[in-house]
C-alpha cells in the first residue's frame, strides 16, 4: 500500500527555522517525483515545488522559488520542506504528494504550520 | 495565484447532475493533461480524475471528465451529500509548474 506520512504540527515564532518532511513507503521512492503543496486558511491548493528522489532534481514554482528548499533524502525514503526564517504568512497546511505521472496520485496526512508571536 | 478559473460554487438537489468548468490557456491546459482533485472538510484532496477522463481505481463512474481546448470539465451524476466537498482541476504549464485551479465548493441542496 502506498503512503506518504507527514511529520507533526508545529507552531513556530517569526525569524525561527523549520524542516517538515514527508515519507514514502509501498512504492519505489526513488522513481515516482514528490511535490508540496501550500493550503493557506480558508484558502485554495497551490503548487510549491517537486523533487525527484533519484538524482534530486528539484523544480520551484515562481512564487516559492528563494522562499523555501526542497529536498530528499533517498536512503531514508523521505522527502523535505523547509524554511530558513519563517514568516507570518507562512502559516498554512502543507502537503505532500507523489507523482504518479502528471497527475497527484497518493497525497499526505498534511502538515500545519502555525507561524505566531 | 492560480491560473486556472474555476466557478466558486455549484449546488443541486441529491441525485442531480453538477459539472464545474476549469479554464485556462495554450500555456497549461491546452497542451498538458488536466485532473481533478476532491477535497472533503478537513482531510487532504484526492484524486479523482487523471488525464483528462480516466478514473482511478475506487473512483465510482458517476465522475467524469472531459477536456477540450483549453477548458476542462468534471460532471458528477447521481449527486449524493457525500460529494459536499471543495474540487480542484490541476495541470502543469510551459514551465513545468504545476498549477491548480480556484476551487469549487459543490453544496447538495
Amino acid at each position: 500500500e502506498v503512503q506518504l506520512v507527514q511529520s507533526g504540527a508545529e507552531v513556530k515564532k517569526p525569524g525561527e527555522s523549520l524542516k517538515i518532511s514527508c515519507k514514502g513507503s509501498g512504492y519505489s521512492f526513488t522513481t515516482y517525483w514528490i511535490g508540496w503543496v501550500r493550503q493557506m486558511p480558508g484558502k485554495g491548493l497551490e503548487w510549491m515545488g517537486i523533487i525527484y528522489p533519484r538524482d534530486s532534481d528539484t523544480r520551484y514554482s515562481p512564487s516559492f522559488q528563494g522562499q523555501v528548499t526542497i529536498s530528499a533524502d533517498k536512503s531514508i525514503s523521505t522527502a523535505y520542506l523547509q524554511w530558513s526564517s519563517l514568516k507570518a504568512s507562512d502559516t498554512a497546511m502543507y502537503y505532500c504528494a507523489r507523482l504518479g505521472g502528471y497527475e497527484s496520485d497518493y497525497w499526505g496526512q498534511g502538515t500545519l504550520v502555525t507561524v505566531s508571536s | 495565484q492560480s491560473v486556472l478559473t474555476q466557478p466558486p460554487s455549484v449546488s443541486a438537489a441529491p441525485g442531480q447532475k453538477v459539472t464545474i468548468s476549469c479554464s485556462g490557456s495554450s500555456s497549461n491546459i491546452g497542451n498538458n493533461y488536466v485532473s481533478w482533485y476532491q477535497q472533503l472538510p478537513g482531510t487532504a484532496p484526492k484524486l479523482l480524475i487523471f488525464e483528462n477522463n480516466k478514473r482511478p481505481s475506487g473512483i465510482p463512474d458517476r465522475f467524469s471528465g472531459s477536456k477540450s481546448g483549453t477548458s476542462a470539465t468534471l460532471g458528477i451524476t447521481g449527486l449524493q451529500t457525500g460529494d459536499e466537498a471543495d474540487y480542484y482541476c490541476g495541470t502543469w504549464d510551459s514551465s513545468l509548474s504545476g498549477v491548480f485551479g480556484t476551487g469549487t465548493k459543490v453544496t447538495v441542496l
